[in-house]
């Protein structure tokens, strides 16, 4: 049972564009939602965190927007760059006894000059 | 650079055989995780160590084992290898327990033939 479904697989955007990648999950319990930003040989890097109790966090170029309600989130990427080219993960954290992290299975981004 | 290092970053060994991957957590860590990354299942929890004691389980075979010594770096066991093994191992740490800020390492590719 995949618990956190992450969106498009893949995308293809224009230098300067603002990509967009959605995830969205079901348990309640989940208290911390980090994104991960990996490059091809490299591991995950973490690249910004939110929490439930706040709806938008921004860090330069990148923010997470969050619908407690809804039960999703989201990752945007400001005045994109070539250079942001990589494969992105949103994350959800259990705590309470579990402290784990689960994965979306992951977004190839492209940017294109 | 995250200061995970993994060692080592390539391995290739054939079905039935056990490996060690080492991993040795950012200055001042006490928490590990180990991580499975693969195309099909994507990036899957294994299991978390804090100061030396296992404090989480995700999807983590029977064949496989990890600890964290005394000057916290960790290994996982990985024994009775199968085809379905290959995939990147990525070990994470966190200053505490509650896993919520995790740095992952360059990551080991194992490959079983």
């Amino acid at each position: 049972q995949q618990q956190v479904k992450q969106s498009p697989q893949s995308l293809i955007v224009q230098k300067g564009g603002i990509p967009i990648i959605n995830c969205a999950y079901e348990n309640t319990a989940f208290d911390y939602f980090p994104w991960y930003q990996q490059f091809p040989g490299k591991g995950p890097a973490l690249l910004i965190a939110i929490r439930p109790d706040v709806s938008e966090k921004k860090e330069g170029r990148f923010t997470i927007s969050f619908n407690k309600s809804a039960k999703q989130f989201s990752l945007h990427i400001m005045d994109s760059q070539p250079g942001d080219s990589a494969t992105y993960f949103c994350a959800a954290h259990t705590g309470a006894g579990s402290y784990q992290l689960t994965f979306g299975k992951g977004t190839k981004l492209s940017v294109i000059p | 650079d995250s200061g995970v290092t993994q060692t080592p970053k390539h391995l290739i060994t054939a079905t039935g055989q056990r490996v060690t991957l080492r991993c040795s957590p950012r200055s001042g860590d006490l928490s590990v995780y180990w991580y499975q990354q693969s195309l099909d299942q994507g990036l899957q929890f294994l299991i978390q160590y804090y100061n030396g004691e296992e404090r989480a389980k995700g999807n983590i075979l029977e064949r496989f084992s990890a600890q964290q010594f005394p000057d916290l770096h960790s290994e996982l066991n990985l024994s009775s290898l199968e085809l379905g093994d290959s995939a990147l191992y990525f070990c994470a740490s966190s200053v505490a327990a509650g896993g919520y800020e995790q740095y992952f390492g360059p990551g080991t590719r194992l490959t079983v033939t």
